[in-house]
């Protein structure tokens, strides 16, 4: 069945460590999309990309930096984990960006920087 | 650029009836959705409604007001399962055509 998965699901890591989360997709979709959400804050973009070559920064992107391996695949790095990034994160697709092209969500990952 | 307001919760009874609003600022976009989302999971698409007036699907409905920069999401015959955060969002015209999205509203539907 066409997914969006999301690795890991729960990652506990400290203060200044690089860490990498990983987003594939089998729907075949050209647009990705890496969120955040904070309780009470909704969510938020962080980057998103039209396809390999297309990568942009979204309302949060400070701290964070992405890489698009492929068309199915999504990754978001943070450089130098710190405390206030803890969150949950979610790795989104959608086929096109008009009009009624809903977003498909993975299961999240949920950080935590101790 | 966007903004979208919610109530942050609201409650209701099993088998009743809810709305859930959401008031905007936007300098335009293509139209209004609604995401649910249950505690632990992931975001789900459950409406769209591209022009003004109602939507209806099966026991959700949802409204578009543009002149009135206003929008809500009815849900009818409650259950308890449809206790969960519900999001709207709107799709920029400008840039990329990012989805923003809400605060969100958190309801809980009681026995």
């Amino acid at each position: 069945d066409a997914d969006v998965t999301q690795t890991p699901r729960n990652r506990i890591t400290k203060t200044g460590k690089r860490i990498m989360l990983e987003c594939s997709q089998t729907k075949g979709h050209d647009r990705m999309y890496w969120y955040r959400q904070d309780p009470g804050l909704g969510l938020r973009l962080i980057y998103y990309s039209f396809d390999v070559k297309d990568i942009n920064k979204g309302e949060i992107s400070d701290g964070y930096s992405v890489s698009r391996q492929a068309q199915a695949k999504f990754s978001l790095s943070l450089e130098s984990a710190i405390p206030n990034q803890t969150a949950l994160y979610f790795c989104a697709t959608s086929d096109q960006g008009q009009g009624n092209s809903p977003l498909h969500f993975g299961n999240g990952t949920r950080l935590t920087v101790t | 650029g966007q903004s979208l307001e919610q109530p942050s919760e609201v409650t209701a009874v099993e088998g009743a009836i809810v709305q859930i609003n959401c008031t905007y600022q936007t300098s335009g976009f293509y139209g209004l959705s609604w995401y649910q989302q249950h505690d632990g999971g992931a975001p789900t698409f459950l409406s769209y409604n591209a022009l003004d007036g109602l939507e209806e699907t099966g026991r959700f409905s949802s409204f578009l007001s543009r002149s009135d920069s206003y929008g809500y999401l009815l849900l009818q015959e409650l259950q308890m399962k449809d206790s969960a955060s519900y999001f709207c969002a709107v799709r920029a015209r400008t840039g990329f055509q990012k989805l923003v999205f809400g605060t969100g509203t958190r309801l809980l539907v009681s026995p």
